[in-house]
């Protein structure tokens, strides 16, 4: 079983539609958890990130981690076709933050 | 500032030669990491370096593949010899350590490795 599981989509929504995006984790020591987005062909860029539990909002964009849940979501609202693109969750460990462990990323098209 | 500088952004090659990837970090970051994405495993990381010191290569799959970083400015990711299943994107990124924020990694464009 993976330490991070994402559902790779693809994902296809029209234009302005709300998008939610999730990723389930098993080890319970993750603190830090992190939004990369992906163009095709591009390196990943980091969106947002949060620290333990809770909410975290940057514009469109929402972030929350349920850390009782082990569960974490990534809110997109009036989403644009610009917003097309792989979405990567990302979580590492308090004594090990730069050791990155990837969800498999899931796939967003927005239709115009 | 330029970013992180990925070189070269395609290579195949043929199974059994040495490839070599490099990699110019964002200049006064004093990390540097390696990863690999395939469509099976997604994003792995490889090996990262502080201070052009290597801190865990856990990552790197096999005795084929090897990481230097001679200097601050400049890392290299060698596979020898190279096999059909290495075929995949490495990704460099590179990250500047400051107390009490979080510590961003901003990634290279990518070299797409194909091994015939």
């Amino acid at each position: 079983q993976k330490e991070v599981e994402q559902d790779p989509g693809p994902l296809s929504v029209p234009e302005g539609a709300i998008v939610s995006l999730n990723c389930t984790y098993s080890n319970s020591a993750f603190q830090y958890f992190m939004w990369y987005r992906q163009y095709s062909r591009k390196g990943p860029e980091l969106l947002m990130y949060t620290y333990s539990s809770g909410n975290k909002e940057d514009g469109r964009f929402t972030a929350q981690v349920d850390k009782s849940s082990k569960y974490i979501s990534l809110f997109i609202r009036d989403s644009q076709p610009s917003d097309s693109a792989t979405y990567l969750c990302a979580m590492s460990k308090m004594d090990s933050s730069y050791k990155l462990i990837f969800g498999s990323g899931t796939r967003l098209l927005v239709r115009p | 500032d330029a970013g992180v500088i990925q070189s070269p952004r395609h290579e195949v090659t043929e199974m059994g030669q040495e490839v070599t990837l490099r990699c110019k970090p964002i200049s006064g970051h004093d990390y540097l990491f390696w990863y690999r994405q395939t469509m099976m495993r997604g994003l792995e990381l490889l090996i990262y370096f502080n201070n052009n010191v290597p801190i865990d290569d856990s990552g790197m799959p096999e005795d084929r593949f090897s990481a230097k970083m001679p200097n601050a400015s400049f890392s290299t990711l060698k596979i020898q010899p190279s096999e059909p299943r290495d075929s995949a994107v490495y990704f460099c990124a590179s990250s500047l350590a400051r107390a009490g924020v979080y510590n961003e990694q901003f990634f290279g464009p990518g070299t797409r490795l194909t091994v015939l």
